[in-house]
């Protein structure tokens, strides 16, 4: 198992400024994701953070909006640049220890944002 | 990725058995069938998965058919603590083992 915390829980930010979320692991993960999930939706991936090379980024996502830092096996950080209220989401970090069709994804609690 | 098919929402007694269905038609012989479920104000949790063979653990079993086009997730006995939006997930390994959420089932249980 994992557990998973993000830093910060909630943040109410101004539009064009930049917020960087915190995902720390109590344990060394192999796989590290970032989701999104606006508000009544569901879960949409962002990005793989990969360790100690460039995130994976999904369809729809760009690395200049969504910078990723996966420096270590146990944390990793998501930003959100030059905010706009369409950004206004749950932010969730998410990791699996072994990176296998098996495998189960362990969910942080969430990083709720709100930009006005 | 293979897509599923979650009905909007489901109601359910307490107490009484829950039957959660997925369609996943285009399933490949290599995708696993996982379910999730997230509580209110939560990120999701495991519930359970598997490839071919019915499997049972302490939350729930999941029903797979012959063909694996189709599944079913049940709750034996829907608590109050059970209303959550179940997920559906096909893996695979082609995509870096992503998970992909589709709408889900929102589960509502009544006293």
């Amino acid at each position: 198992s994992a557990v998973i915390s993000q830093k910060p829980s909630r943040d109410i930010c101004q539009r064009g400024t930049s917020l960087t979320i915190q995902c720390q692991v109590d344990s060394q993960v192999t796989m590290m994701f970032w989701y999104r999930q606006q508000p009544g939706q569901s879960l949409t991936l962002i990005a793989t953070a990969n360790q100690g090379s460039e995130a994976t980024y999904e369809s729809g996502f760009v690395i200049d909006k969504f910078p990723i830092s996966r420096p270590n096996l146990t944390f990793s950080t998501l930003t959100v640049s030059n905010m706009s209220p369409e950004d206004s989401s749950i932010y969730l970090c998410s990791v699996e220890t072994s990176g296998t069709s098996t495998d189960t994804q362990y969910f942080g609690p969430g990083t709720r944002l709100t930009v006005l | 990725d293979a897509k599923t098919t979650q009905p909007n929402s489901m109601e359910s007694n307490e107490e009484e058995p829950v039957h959660l269905p997925c369609n996943h038609s285009t399933i490949s012989g290599t995708d696993y069938i996982h379910w999730y479920r997230q509580l209110p104000s939560q990120g999701p949790e495991y519930v359970i998965h598997g490839l071919t063979s019915n499997v049972n653990n302490r939350m729930a079993s999941l029903a797979i058919a012959e063909d694996r086009k189709s599944s079913t997730l049940i709750l034996h006995r829907a608590t109050l603590r059970d209303a959550a939006v179940y997920y559906c997930i096909l893996r695979d390994n082609t995509g870096g083992f992503k998970t992909i959420f589709g709408a889900g089932t929102r589960l509502f249980v009544k006293a």
